[in-house]
């Protein structure tokens, strides 16, 4: 069974750090690129990140570039969002998920960022 | 970047009615286009991929279709299930944008 769980979220005062992680397993994770999307209260879907699957290629949405940093280890089968200057704006539940080909995303989890 | 937009931003409909949703890009993505249907609290659920790929065990009900620029969703026959928020994405390239969702409810 494809199973993806986050973890590391949880409440940040305005300008702090937190490193989301994403845990996979039940499928070829070295073989798979692989994306963070968020999603804040009550909004729709904004893709984060992108890096592919010997992290080569990397991408950043134009709203965290430069803030946020996304690596992954393929011999422990997990993905990483490191993210720095945190806004109250990016407060959001954050999802890891494959490339839209395959159906495999993470149960989310959520970042507060509030003074 | 390329700009993702879609329509209507909400509908309902009776059930058994067809029912298309269209997604536009301002430039061409070729057939890098997804839809994803998302329930209230739910993770999302890959629908097509490919523009008009049905991905495996979605009911098939559900079909895409388009290239370029111009996308559509249809659901042949609206069941109370399908009561959810759809939304379009292009992975041709970065960045990997959303549409900003269509919102489907039964009348």
């Amino acid at each position: 069974e494809v199973q993806l769980v986050e973890s590391g979220g949880g409440l940040v005062q305005p300008g702090g750090s937190l490193r989301l992680s994403c845990a996979a397993s039940g499928f070829t994770f070295s073989t798979y690129s692989m994306n963070w999307v968020r999603q804040a209260p009550g909004k729709g879907l904004e893709w984060v990140s992108y890096i592919s699957s010997g992290s080569s290629t990397i991408y950043y949405a134009d709203s965290v570039k430069g803030r946020f940093t996304i690596s992954r280890d393929n011999a422990k089968n997990s993905l990483y969002l490191q993210m720095n200057s945190l806004r109250d704006e990016d407060t959001a539940v954050y999802y890891c998920a494959s490339e839209p080909t395959v159906d495999y995303w993470g149960q989310g989890i959520l970042v507060t960022v509030s003074s | 970047d390329i700009q993702m937009t879609q329509s209507p931003s909400s509908l309902s409909a009776s059930v058994g009615d067809r029912v298309t949703i269209t997604c536009r890009a301002s430039q061409g993505i070729s057939n890098y286009l997804a839809w994803y249907q998302q329930k209230p609290g739910k993770v999302p659920k890959l629908l097509i991929y490919a523009a008009s790929t049905l991905q495996l065990g979605v009911s098939s009900r559900f079909s895409g279709s388009g290239s370029g620029t111009d996308f559509t969703l249809t659901i042949s026959s609206l069941q109370p299930e399908d009561v959810a928020t759809y939304y379009c994405q292009k992975y041709n390239s970065a960045p990997r944008t959303f549409g900003p969702g269509t919102k489907v409810d039964i009348k």
